[in-house]
């Protein structure tokens, strides 16, 4: 089974700043892994879908990364904006039960202006 | 991708009564999902709804308690029956376009208290 790790729990930074959030899965036979973003009380947006033949994926100001040998992800903001507030989840699948993700515990992301 | 209209947004009800949402999607999908999460908590996979049959439950989910219905390749729906305070939690449905590779796309959410 897929165990899925994000650290940190939780980070407040100021306006501006630019910030890292990791992830980290123990299987790494994986395919893809995908970023999304949930706001309080609210669903998912995908924010990135890594292809395990990619190394990163940008969008805008969102940049991710993945190392499989590693089992590591990360999360790049640049210019973080108090917009930019939300939690962020980590969802890698399991080599051995084909389409279930599995998901961190997210980061917390405060930007405070 | 696709895009996928949820209902009801958020609900309130007693405990003993069940509730049933819905999950509508723009385009036929291959797999469609449901998932539960607990307040503060990360999200779980409730079971996977497969097209004209039975669903396919997680490990601590039963039909019993969380029947679903998937009747064609854009519709699901999850009923939370016999309704607890513990089940208080946002439901959420995903769907893939296909095996391996498509990334998951998922619902506004509900967000259901039982009182």
């Amino acid at each position: 089974k897929q165990e899925v790790t994000q650290i940190p729990a939780a980070l407040s930074v100021p306006e501006g700043e630019n910030l890292v959030l990791n992830c980290s899965f123990t299987d790494s036979a994986i395919y893809n892994l995908q970023w999304f973003r949930q706001d309080p009380g609210k669903g998912l947006t995908s924010l990135l879908l890594i292809q395990s033949s990619q190394r990163e994926q940008t969008s805008g100001r969102l940049n991710a990364s993945l190392d499989k040998s590693s089992g590591r992800s990360t999360l790049y903001i640049a210019a973080s904006q108090p917009g930019d507030s939300a939690t962020y989840l980590c969802a890698a699948p399991s080599s051995n039960t084909g389409n279930q993700f599995y998901f961190g515990t997210g980061t917390s992301l405060t930007v405070i202006p | 991708s696709a895009v996928i209209s949820q209902k009801p947004s958020r609900d309130i009800c007693q405990r003993g009564t069940s509730l049933t949402i819905q999950c509508q999607v723009d385009s036929q999908v291959t797999m469609m999902f449901w998932y539960r999460q607990q307040p503060g908590q990360s999200l779980t996979l409730i079971a996977t709804a497969n097209q004209g049959s039975e669903a396919t439950y997680e490990s601590g989910f039963v039909i019993d308690k969380f029947p679903i219905s998937r009747p064609n390749l854009t519709f699901s729906t999850l009923t939370v029956s016999n309704m607890s305070p513990e089940d208080s939690s946002i439901y959420l449905c995903s769907v893939s376009e296909g095996e391996g590779g498509y990334g998951y796309t998922f619902g506004s959410g509900t967000r259901l208290t039982v009182v």
